[in-house]
């Protein structure tokens, strides 16, 4: 079936620092891909989706690449600040039904 | 528009109590999801709903789980009689084509 697998965390980093989180997924076909962030205490928001191979998500200044020859869709940020403090998932659609499969998220924790 | 509305936010309640979550989706959107989130199996699908009607409920853990949405702005899940394995954050999330929106969560704690 449908699966997403992500970097085990905590990542933990200094501000300013370059963040990479990596996302490989199985799927039949060519999905949507989706990067979501869950705040401490708060339900998960879309941060940024591709839809097909070669697009790029971009949102809030993370970017990630739809590669469909490696099957990722690594999120990436060039300078992180210490509000981006939160769990990051990455998620498909399954298929053959409407709902969302997750990946295990990553917690990203930036120090001052 | 408010979002996904969920409720209550906290539950704590005694093993083989009823506990009641609710969620109201946002309005027009025609898919209802109920998530379940813990540390050790992460964000794990329990049932959807397709304008009302439950579509998929594999995920449900057991028979003590069950979800209902009479009408297009109200679904609850219900777990009869609680167990201690049951704390987690229930999510409740709606969605309309590609868009998914998520509440704020139950977090259940049974002790």
């Amino acid at each position: 079936g449908d699966s997403v697998t992500q970097m085990e965390g905590p990542v933990t980093l200094s501000e300013e620092a370059f963040l990479t989180i990596n996302c490989t997924y199985t799927a039949t076909g060519y999905p949507s891909l989706f990067w979501y962030v869950q705040y401490p205490g708060e339900g998960l928001q879309l941060l940024l989706k591709a839809t097909k191979a070669d697009d790029k998500g971009s949102n809030k200044g993370f970017e990630a690449t739809y590669r469909k020859e490696t099957t990722s869709f690594h999120l990436e940020k060039g300078s992180v600040q210490v509000s981006d403090s939160a769990v990051y998932f990455c998620a498909l659609p399954d298929t053959g039904r409407r709902a969302l499969t997750f990946g295990s998220g990553t917690r990203l924790q930036v120090q001052p | 528009d408010a979002g996904v509305i969920q409720s209550p936010r906290h539950e704590v309640t005694e093993m083989g109590q009823e506990v009641t979550l609710r969620c109201k989706p946002i309005s027009g959107h025609d898919y209802l999801f109920w998530y379940r989130q813990t540390m050790m199996r992460g964000l794990e699908l329990l049932i959807y709903f397709n304008n009302n009607v439950p579509i998929d409920d594999s995920g449900m853990p057991e028979d003590r789980f069950s979800a209902k949405m009479p009408n297009a702005s109200f679904s609850t899940l219900k777990i009869q009689p609680s167990e201690p394995r049951d704390s987690a954050v229930y999510f409740c999330a709606s969605s309309l084509a590609d868009g998914f929106a998520f509440g704020s969560g139950t977090r259940l704690t049974v002790v």
